[in-house]
């Protein structure tokens, strides 16, 4: 059975950048993509971008863009969110999710910018 | 950027009661939207997909219905267990968007 697993919660200064990891264990997805979704202390889902391993291209929301970088690594089956210049505004929960439609979801890494 | 309106925000209601919650999007989406329900601190389940496609293992007591533009979820009687936040979302092979979620709560 497929699980996708996160990196552990990190704190982060406000400016500084964090990268969380998704690893797809179980096997390997082939055509799938992994998106990335955050959600603020009791806040809404957002959704920031995606990924397909297989073509190493990224999508992101176009809020986001500019700040975010989706990476992914196929031989691993791992995909990486890297979001620089870090605001109290972006603590929140981050998930990684697999689709479309996005039926598989990680169990989400707390990211907590504070001074 | 394809916006999503879910109504009402906030649903009280009772176990057995039949509920509906509504997503509008601001252009049409085909039938290109699911439904996801989350509890707190828990990561979102997908309940529907293709607009009325039941995912495995999700009680029928769900369903969906709707294209274009306008959507719904209906849970025909619900449980204690239904109690929840609700989320729309449209999604497509580059990009995803999600409604602002429906919580439905105990009366």
């Amino acid at each position: 059975q497929v699980q996708l697993v996160q990196s552990g919660a990190e704190v982060k200064k406000p400016g500084s950048s964090v990268k969380v990891s998704c690893m797809a264990s179980g096997r390997t997805l082939s055509s799938y993509s992994f998106s990335w979704v955050r959600q603020a202390p009791g806040q809404g889902l957002e959704w920031m971008g995606r990924i397909t391993p297989m073509v190493g291209i990224a999508n992101y929301a176009q809020r986001f863009q500019g700040r975010v970088t989706i990476t992914a690594d196929k031989s691993t089956s791992t995909a990486y969110m890297e979001l620089s210049s870090l605001t109290s505004d972006d603590t929140a929960v981050y998930y990684c999710a697999v689709g479309p439609p996005d039926d598989l979801w990680g169990l989400g890494t707390l990211v907590t910018v504070s001074s | 950027d394809i916006q999503m309106t879910q109504s009402p925000s906030t649903l009280s209601a009772s176990v057995g009661d039949r509920v509906t919650i509504t997503c509008r999007a601001s252009q049409s989406l085909s039938s290109w939207l699911a439904w996801y329900q989350q509890k707190p601190g828990k990561a979102p389940n997908l309940l529907i997909y293709k607009a009325s496609t039941l995912e495995s293992g999700v009680p029928s007591r769900f369903s969906g219905s709707g294209s274009g533009t306008e959507f719904n979820l209906t849970i025909s009687s619900l449980q204690p267990d239904d109690f929840a936040t609700y989320y729309c979302q449209h999604y497509s092979t580059y990009s995803r968007t999600f409604g602002q979620g429906t919580k439905v709560d105990i009366k």
